[in-house]
């Protein structure tokens, strides 16, 4: 199984800052079976990037992915009041696992 | 859309039977898969099943236990579940791939709730 390890645990930034999150596999993955999911208090996560770096539908170009083999960055410009939220990395090269999630909390 | 139903409160070690209706988009099309969330935890993905059902997926954690099946003409997907742990405890979403059984999940339902306890 392909552990993925998020890192930090919790980002506290100001509306407008940079948001940085790692996301780190046990093993090397393919660039196109790496997705990032965002989860917003009592609603269903919804799919922000696949394929490492391509945004879904109605994603704003703010969000922006990058990385290979083991190492994979979610990038949130200049984050705006709906992007607080906790964010799930997933590869779904070898079956499907998550990372633990990394909590994007207003400072 | 996407919609679960099913979810109960049920003892250990009985069974539960979730369903799934997808509407809104051609259901024989696409992968059909369970992901679930515990109470204040993370995802994770439990099994999945693909437009023709040859393809089937399951976590370790309910291999032997669980089983997902589908039905294109009723336009439903379900997943039959024994043996039920304290661990299996989580709000069970069903989920699309986007056209791909090896693609990403781009549609999600809104949750079915699964309580085991005595």
């Amino acid at each position: 199984e392909i552990v993925l390890t998020q890192s930090p645990g919790t980002l506290s930034l100001s509306p407008g800052e940079r948001a940085t999150l790692s996301c780190r596999a046990s093993r090397s993955i393919s660039t196109n079976y790496l997705a990032w999911y965002q989860q917003k208090p009592g609603q269903a996560p919804r799919l922000v990037l696949y394929g490492t770096a391509s945004r879904a539908t109605g994603i704003p170009d703010r969000f922006s992915g990058s990385g290979s083999g083991t190492d994979f960055t979610l990038t949130i410009s200049r984050l705006e009041p709906e992007d607080f939220a906790v964010y799930y990395c997933q590869q779904y090269d070898i079956s499907r696992t998550f990372g633990q999630g990394t909590k994007v909390e207003i400072k | 859309q996407l919609v679960e139903s099913g979810g109960a409160w049920v003892e250990p070690g009985r069974s539960l039977r979730l369903s799934c209706a997808a509407s809104g988009f051609p259901f024989y099309d696409y992968g059909i898969y369970w992901v679930r969330q515990a109470p204040g935890k993370g995802l994770e993905w439990v099994s999945g099943i693909s437009w023709n059902s040859a393809s089937l997926g399951y976590a370790d954690s309910v291999k032997g236990r669980f089983t997902i099946s589908r039905d294109n003409a009723k336009n439903s997907v379900y997943l039959q579940m024994n043996s039920l742990r304290a661990e299996d405890t989580a709000l069970y979403y069903c989920v699309r791939d986007n056209g791909d059984y090896y693609g990403p999940f781009d549609s999600w339902g809104q949750g079915t709730l699964v309580t085991v306890s005595s």
